[in-house]
């Protein structure tokens, strides 16, 4: 089965930017996209089709996917970024999601 | 505007059923594919399954294949998820979600509905 593999933690320091890995098995070939969940909250879609961003998420999140790797830059991090961080695969039959990243702003 | 309402959780034993129901507004759900995602306690969001926009096709996850049935009525604007055979790690919240106006991604996702199996 197809796995992809996140970092379970990554930190950053306010205003810095945080760049967050997913990595998986000719991941280029397919469609990323990236889910936040603050805790307590449902999931919200802030990349999809590898780069791009859905209607009222902010500049600062921006994507890429190419090779083995998807990568979710937050330029600028703020306070109100930290939370969990999902990458999710789609081919023709593929949702498969990551294990998540703790996104920690210090 | 978007709303997804999931309903239908609760405390259930193991080898029980229980079946969750997801009502949908402010789309033309009978246009699109729709989706049911969990996320067990301290654990990561994986994909349970999703249906196409007429219901004639479904896909399940290993975990759930032969247990589940995602089904949905597009008079009653509702998603459904039939849970048979239920075990301890069918314990999550689970979420439905839509794709509705993104491609290749869930853009709306309703509240989470807490399913838990116990004895």
């Amino acid at each position: 089965s197809y796995e992809l593999t996140q970092p379970p933690s990554v930190s950053v320091s306010p205003g810095q930017t945080a760049s967050i890995t997913c990595s998986g098995d000719k991941l280029g070939d397919k469609y990323a996209c990236w889910y936040q969940q603050k805790a307590g909250q449902s999931p919200v879609l802030v990349i999809y089709q590898d780069n791009k961003r859905p209607s009222g998420i902010p500049e600062r999140f921006s994507g890429s996917n190419s090779g083995n790797t998807a990568t979710l830059t937050i330029s600028g991090t703020q306070a109100m970024d930290e939370a969990d961080y999902y990458c999710q695969a789609w081919d023709s039959t593929l949702r498969v999601f990551g294990g998540g990243t703790k996104l920690t702003v210090l | 505007e978007v709303h997804l309402v999931e309903s239908g959780g609760g405390l259930v034993q193991p080898g029980g059923s229980l079946r969750l129901s997801c009502a949908a507004s402010g789309f033309t759900f009978s246009s699109y594919w729709m989706h049911w995602v969990r996320r067990a306690p301290g654990k990561g969001l994986v994909w349970v399954s999703h249906i196409n926009s007429d219901g004639r096709s479904t896909n399940y996850a290993d975990s759930v294949k032969g247990r589940f049935t995602i089904s949905r009525d597009n008079a009653k604007n509702t998603l459904y998820l039939q849970m048979n055979s239920l075990r301890a790690d069918d314990t999550a919240v689970y979420y439905c979600a839509s794709t509705v106006v993104t491609l290749h991604s869930y853009d709306y996702w309703g509240q989470g509905t807490l399913v838990t199996v116990s004895s």
